[in-house]
């Protein structure tokens, strides 16, 4: 799987627009660009993926480099409850290993009130 | 929404007692369940990929006959923590998807072994 970079955290203002920043260099043209987030004591849950174009949900948006060699979330009025752990994973398109995810160390995001 | 649920969500016990995890897909069936292993100030750590009706695929380092695990339906699978030791205490995670979704995540067991 190919590798993603993120900062280990990041500190925001309670809501403030908040920009999470992941790098994928070695990004192959299959890979999907996926987003959770972990709560304290709780299980990842999904937050957005993309695979070329700028995607937009009711939780976020997904901003794709030209050369998807990087993307950003944007959550757009951070809350105190947006305090999680944020993972960047790459997933190739035709799910051949069934859909398993690989986690790298994520984003520590905390919001100040 | 799909949603999978973990039980029990804490369990403490002596070691050298075996702990049996359930992973359940609530409103959809699943053919492949994923189990991790998370440990304090840590990421997940994918530790084996759960085949209904065969035999689970473990990730590299991960001991088959440490952690079975049984997918005996589309909806239900379990992970055992044979001869717990406090070295396998830890925050265990299920996820499973309906076929091309995200994948979705239970709430995650905390086993805690004295």
């Amino acid at each position: 799987d190919a590798k993603t970079t993120q900062p280990n955290s990041m500190e925001s203002n309670e809501e403030e627009p908040v920009h999470l920043p992941c790098n994928h260099s070695t990004i192959s043209g299959t890979d999907y660009i996926h987003w959770y987030r972990q709560l304290p004591s709780q299980g990842p849950e999904y937050v957005i993926h993309g695979l070329t174009s700028n995607v937009n949900n009711r939780m976020a948006s997904l901003a794709i480099a030209e050369d998807r060699k990087s993307s950003t979330l944007i959550l757009h009025r951070a809350t105190l409850r947006d305090a999680a752990v944020y993972y960047c994973i790459l997933r190739d398109a035709s799910y051949n290993q069934g859909g398993k995810l690989i986690f790298g160390q994520g984003t520590e995001l905390s919001v100040k009130p | 929404g799909a949603v999978v649920s973990q039980h029990p969500s804490r369990v403490i016990c002596k070691s050298g007692t075996s702990v049996k995890i359930e992973c359940r897909s609530l409103d959809f069936q699943a053919t492949t369940m994923f189990w991790y292993r998370q440990f304090p100030k840590q990421s997940l750590m994918l530790m084996a990929t759960s085949n209904e009706g065969s035999k689970a695929t473990y990730e590299q380092g991960v001991e088959k006959d440490k952690f079975l695990i049984n997918h005996a339906s589309l909806t239900l699978s379990t992970l055992t923590v044979t001869s717990a030791h406090p070295e396998d205490s830890s925050f265990y995670i299920c996820s499973a998807s309906p076929g091309g979704q995200p994948q979705h995540f239970g709430d995650g067991t905390r086993l805690s072994i004295l």
